[in-house]
């Protein structure tokens, strides 16, 4: 069965540095993996997705299957990525996704 | 275009009642996924309709059910509630089923609470 692991709950780090949000997965086949992310009082949304290989918003991840990670990066972090991020899987016959259980990026000033 | 609405915004239940809620897909999609979101956790896949009939499911019992009606608007019902079933009902539409690439857009989500 498919699994998503985010390590960390909470991350802190202060404006202008680099930001690394941790996602492990476990999926036997060949796996598509997203970064959606919930701002405060707002509802998710899709932030990337790796096959589309872009740059959102400054944010990078990139899947290594040999590691099976796919970390999200942005090299310096602004108050406004203050946000829950969630890494997610997509598979099976409905194209459901399985999600971790999420990290809230706090950017401090 | 309008996007996905879920009601109630919020819901209170006491245990072993049933309960349904509601939500009506972004314009112009077919596909209504339902995940359940508990407190400090990722989202969790119920089941996906996808033109009115169940596509696939995840790991709930059969108390949970589900409907999609001609305008791809749809219902979770949750039957004999637990209190394990407070929680926040996420739904989300997308344009096909079992096709890549076609992003699911969330609703805000209703927040059930079984006392």
């Amino acid at each position: 069965a498919q699994r998503v692991t985010q390590p960390e709950k909470l991350l802190s780090v202060f404006k202008g540095a680099p930001v690394e949000l941790k996602c492990n997965y476990s999926y036997s086949g060949s796996p598509e993996l997203f970064w959606y992310v919930q701002y405060s009082r707002q509802r998710l949304q899709l932030l990337l997705r790796h096959i589309s290989r872009e740059s959102i918003k400054g944010f990078t991840a990139d899947l290594n299957k040999g590691e099976t990670s796919f970390h999200l990066k942005k090299p310096f972090a602004q108050e406004e990525d203050s946000a829950m991020y969630y890494c997610a899987l997509r598979s099976g016959s409905a194209r459901q996704l399985t999600f971790g259980s999420g990290t809230q990026l706090t950017v401090l000033p | 275009e309008t996007g996905v609405t879920q009601s109630p915004t919020h819901l209170i239940k006491t245990r072993g009642q049933q309960v349904t809620l509601r939500c009506s897909s972004q314009s112009g999609h077919n596909t209504v996924s339902w995940y359940q979101q508990a407190l400090g956790q990722g989202p969790q896949f119920i089941f996906q309709y996808y033109r009115e009939e169940e596509n696939g499911r995840g790991n709930f019992p059969p108390r949970f059910s589900g409907l999609q009606f001609p305008n791809y608007s749809s219902e979770l019902n949750v039957n004999a509630l637990e209190l394990d079933d407070s929680a926040l009902y996420l739904c989300a539409s997308s344009l096909a089923a079992a096709s890549g690439g076609n992003e699911q857009f969330f609703g805000p989500g209703t927040r059930l609470t079984v006392l």
